[in-house]
């Protein structure tokens, strides 16, 4: 079975700082796995997924993720946070073929940007 | 319209009343899904319905009863529901249900269960 550890429920940096949002996956095949971002008030949205292609996967906004296998994570980092970053990011994973309704969400890390 | 649109954005309703969420998706998607957002808790997957499967998740009180009557539409039945009921519904929806198929997500009903 997949599981998925999202390290820190609240992440807090400075403006123009590195962000770094820690995920470790658990999958006994290889795995699919996917970066959300939440805003207020809002559903969930698609910032960018691993699909065995490249370990380094750029998405929106100017984030990105990179796999890796020997340490099973998928950390989500952007250069320079700015204040509309502020946001709940949710990593998931789904287990090799498996359907999409397999999918495992983590618990979700809150990111603050101050000023 | 674009995207999934989910109407009411918010929903207070007492223990006794039925109400209905519904769901609408603008994608051409063929794959609609039912997830329950709490605090401090991770998504929970309610309901899937596409062509390739019908999931039902067996945790999920009998007290919330889906339909999904086209690809385009779901809705969520509720009825006699419970305070801890009380949480932020999202629908999705995907094309196809293969792992390489992301889910859209609408921007949920905040359900109040007084």
């Amino acid at each position: 079975a997949q599981s998925v550890t999202q390290l820190g429920s609240h992440v807090s940096v400075s403006e123009g700082a590195l962000v770094l949002l820690r995920c470790n996956y658990s999958s006994s095949v290889p795995p699919y796995l996917f970066w959300y971002v939440q805003y207020p008030n809002q559903g969930l949205q698609l910032l960018l997924k691993y699909t065995s292609a490249a370990t380094l996967v750029k998405g929106i906004n100017g984030f990105e993720a990179e796999f890796k296998k020997s340490e099973t994570s998928f950390h989500l980092t952007k250069p320079s946070a700015h204040m509309s970053d502020a946001a709940e990011y949710f990593c998931a994973v789904i287990a090799g073929y498996s359907s999409a309704s397999k999918i495992i969400f983590g618990s979700g890390t809150r990111l603050s940007i101050r000023p | 319209e674009t995207g999934v649109t989910q109407t009411p954005r918010h929903l207070v309703m007492g223990m006794t009343n039925k109400k209905s969420l519904k769901c609408e998706q603008h994608l051409g998607h063929n794959a609609m899904y039912w997830y329950k957002q709490s605090a401090k808790k991770p998504l929970e997957l309610m309901f899937v319905y596409s062509l390739e499967e019908r999931v039902e998740n067996n945790s999920v009180p009998s007290r919330f009863s889906p339909e999904c009557p086209n690809s385009s539409h779901l809705f969520l039945h509720l009825h006699t529901l419970q305070p801890e009921d009380s949480a932020l519904y999202l629908c999705a929806s995907s094309q196809g249900v293969t792992n390489n198929s992301p889910l859209h997500f609408g921007n949920g009903t905040r359900l109040t269960v007084t």
